[in-house]
């Protein structure tokens, strides 16, 4: 398995544009789960999904930020208009059942809002 | 609330030294508490976890402790080496939905 594919891996873009990131888990996996990686914030969980159903979007910011699921082996976080307090890293994440199973990280993408 | 307290931020040792990150949690009812390692520019990764059911778990040179009295869980690393060096994230699955709370991380450096 390829494991979690994240596109793209880098992204630049201007204040005010709008960005959207890809998420496809490992096949099979049930969860997903979308988090924001920041030096002054660290690791934090935006939302999960299980059975591409949003179960808790507590995490994400504002009104700004919206994620879909789908389908089992898609996902998408949105962000519009873009901020530059959104440069981040954002990870997705997927575990074949629920909340206490491993989680695999995809690669990431690095976001830069100028 | 919903807490994970992480110590030390950063941690320094010399090679072959042991290395120790404890982490306190708020939720008596938490059950389930895993470690990741994220080196540099790469994402986190499973090192091990530990369950309510069991007080120590280890693998190879690394063992997690459990003491639920007093709720916390320590990260242990013996005989370190560089390729050891790496940012430590513990958690803990908390709350109705046992959503995973993540701790802020510790730099662990291993000086040759």
């Amino acid at each position: 398995d390829a494991g979690v594919i994240q596109s793209p891996r880098h992204e630049v873009t201007e204040m005010g544009q709008e960005v959207t990131l890809r998420c496809k888990p490992i096949s099979g996996h049930n969860s997903l789960f979308w988090y924001r990686q920041t030096m002054m914030r660290g690791l934090e969980l935006l939302i999960y999904f299980n059975n591409n159903v949003p179960i808790d979007d507590s995490g994400m910011p504002e009104d700004r930020f919206s994620a879909k699921m789908p389908n089992a082996s898609f996902s998408t976080l949105k962000i519009q208009p873009s901020e530059p307090r959104d440069s981040a890293v954002y990870f997705c994440a997927s575990t074949m059942g629920g909340l206490e199973e491993t989680q695999y990280f995809g690669p990431g993408t690095r976001l830069l809002v100028l | 609330g919903e807490n994970v307290e992480q110590h030390p931020s950063t941690l320094s040792v010399q090679e072959g030294d042991s290395a120790v990150i404890k982490c306190t949690y708020s939720d008596s009812a938490s059950n389930y508490f895993p470690w990741y390692k994220q080196e540099l520019g790469k994402r986190p990764q499973l090192i091990i976890d530990i369950r309510s059911n069991v007080g120590e778990k280890k693998d190879q040179r690394i063992a997690v402790t459990l003491n639920k009295t007093a709720k916390h869980f320590s990260l242990h690393i013996t005989e370190t080496q560089p390729e050891d060096s790496a940012v430590y994230f513990c958690a803990a699955s908390m709350g109705s939905n046992y959503q995973l709370i993540w701790g802020a991380g510790t730099k662990l450096i291993i000086k040759p």
